[in-house]
């Protein structure tokens, strides 16, 4: 089966460094997605982790730890459009297994 | 290049019929998968297709069936539908061969039974 968790709710402040964490427990892996999903819209790719280590993309970066079933995500110089809905899905036997998500809320 | 698309984006039935839905990948992806998203339930799998073949389908019942086109492009069908089908149904595509580092959706059909 699959056990997927993350905050529910998250509020920080425009400029500002929020980090999602991830833990998971599946019964099987071969990497891990981060998606952003604004209200009423398609989730939207933001990052792929399949090795362990950081992954850096521009304001966002993603964290990998296999051995231990964690992951994070990690959203730097908050901007006001960064406020969505954070999916954090492991990826294994060809499908996506989606937590509830992380809504965060940029404050001005 | 073009994104995946998905039609139509907004449908309405009523209980009892069956609807059809459609996902074109982006250009050179072979694997289409569908989600289905509530309120509820969050984002659930469907089902993943990659050459035509069924690899993988998730805990739904059998009004739920897709298929894959040799042109990579995928149709789901819900057969017989019930109020609680109604959902955001998304289709996503990726890479072929590359342990999939990329998987983009299509915006997706909203579809509201009544």
């Amino acid at each position: 089966g699959q056990n997927i968790d993350q905050p529910t709710e998250m509020t920080a402040t425009e400029g500002a460094i929020v980090q999602i964490n991830c833990t998971y427990q599946t019964s099987g892996f071969n990497g891990l997605f981060w998606y952003q999903q604004h209200a009423g819209e398609a989730p939207t790719f933001l990052s792929y982790n399949v090795l362990d280590g950081l992954e850096e993309k521009g304001r966002f970066s993603s964290f990998l730890s296999r051995s231990k079933g964690y992951s994070y995500l990690l959203l730097k110089e908050l901007q006001m459009k960064d406020s969505a809905s954070y999916l954090c899905a492991p990826y294994n036997d060809y499908k996506l297994s989606f937590g509830a998500g992380t809504t965060v809320t940029v404050r001005a | 290049k073009a994104g995946v698309t998905q039609t139509p984006r907004y449908l309405i039935k009523t209980r009892g019929q069956q609807v059809t839905l459609s996902c074109s990948p982006i250009s050179g992806h072979r694997s289409v998968s569908w989600y289905q998203q509530t309120p509820g339930q969050g984002l659930q799998f469907l089902f993943e297709y990659f050459s035509e073949t069924q690899r993988n389908k998730g805990n739904f019942p059998g009004r739920f069936s897709g298929r894959q086109f040799s042109n990579s492009r995928s149709e789901m069908n819900v057969s017989t539908l019930e109020l609680g089908d109604s959902a955001l149904y998304l289709c996503a595509s990726s890479k072929p061969g590359q342990g999939n580092t990329e998987a983009f959706f299509g915006q997706g059909t909203r579809l509201t039974v009544v």
